[in-house]
C-alpha cells in the first residue's frame, strides 16, 4: 500500500530556508487523480494546510504563507518537496505530507487526505 | 477562506456512550466535508469523506452526516481506543481549511 515519509532537518535557524521532502513508496506519484499535500501542526494546536501539488507540477499554496512557500515534485524520485523561506519561530511545527485530496485540476478537488506521513518536527531557533 | 467551527472543543464520555461532534462551515461546502481522528503523537487518520462515506477499514461505529453548512460525526458506542482529537476539514474551496478540533476523553 502507499506510504509516505518526510525527511529534512529538525532544526533551522531564523531567517533561513526550511526544506523538506516526502518520499512516496508503494505507488507512483506520477499518476492523475490525486493531489499531494503539505500540512503543519503547531505544538498542541490544530492543523494548517500549506498547499498541494499535482503530478504535472501544477501547484497551489495557502495565501497565509504569502510568497514564502514553494512546492515542487520530482516524479523520477517519486517524491515531492516543500520549501519555506525566511522562517521564524512561528514556523516551529510538525510538518506532514499526505496524499490527497482527489482531483484533476487546481481548484477542483474532492474528498480528503487518505494517506499521511508520520510527520517531522521542525524547530526554528538560533 | 471558509471558516470551520467545531463544537464542543472537548468532551468526556463513558465507554458505550453515543458521542456526537458538530462542524459548521461559514459557507455552503456542498458535501465536501471530511473527518479525521488524531491520536496523541500520531498523524491524523481519515475517517469519513464526502460527509458520510466511511473510509475503508474504519469501524462502523463511526458515521457522518449533514450537508450545506452543518455536519456531524457520531460514534455510536464509544470505545477506549477512540481517545483522540477529531478534526473536520472542507475540500470545497481553496485554501483547504480545518476545524479547531474536538478532544474526546474517556471517563
Amino acid at each position: 500500500q502507499v506510504q509516505l515519509q518526510e525527511s529534512g532537518p529538525g532544526l533551522v535557524k531564523p531567517s533561513q530556508t526550511l526544506s523538506l521532502s516526502c518520499t512516496v513508496s508503494g505507488g507512483s506519484i506520477n499518476t492523475s487523480g490525486y493531489f499531494w499535500s503539505w500540512i503543519r501542526q503547531h505544538p498542541g494546536k490544530g492543523l494548517e494546510w500549506i498547499g498541494y501539488i499535482y503530478y504535472n507540477g501544477s501547484t497551489y499554496s495557502n495565501p497565509f504563507l504569502k510568497s514564502r512557500v514553494s512546492i515542487s515534485i520530482d516524479t523520477s524520485e517519486n517524491q515531492f518537496s516543500l520549501r519555506l523561506t525566511s522562517v521564524t519561530a512561528a514556523d516551529t511545527a510538525v510538518y506532514y505530507c499526505a496524499r490527497g485530496p482527489k482531483g484533476v485540476m487546481i481548484g477542483y478537488q474532492y474528498y480528503g487526505m487518505d494517506v499521511w506521513g508520520q510527520g517531522t518536527a521542525v524547530t526554528v531557533s538560533s | 477562506d471558509i471558516q470551520m467551527t467545531q463544537s464542543p472543543s472537548s468532551l468526556s464520555a463513558s465507554v458505550g456512550d453515543r458521542v456526537t461532534i458538530t462542524c459548521q462551515a461559514s459557507h455552503d461546502i456542498n458535501n465536501y466535508l471530511n473527518w479525521y481522528q488524531q491520536k496523541p503523537g500520531k498523524a491524523p487518520k481519515l475517517l469519513i469523506y464526502g460527509a458520510s462515506h466511511l473510509q475503508t477499514g474504519v469501524p462502523s461505529r463511526f458515521s457522518g452526516s449533514g450537508s450545506g453548512t452543518h455536519f456531524s460525526l457520531t460514534i455510536s458506542s464509544l470505545q477506549p481506543e477512540d481517545l483522540a482529537t477529531y478534526f473536520c476539514q472542507q475540500s470545497d474551496n481553496l485554501p483547504l481549511t480545518f476545524g479547531g478540533g474536538t478532544k474526546v476523553e474517556i471517563k
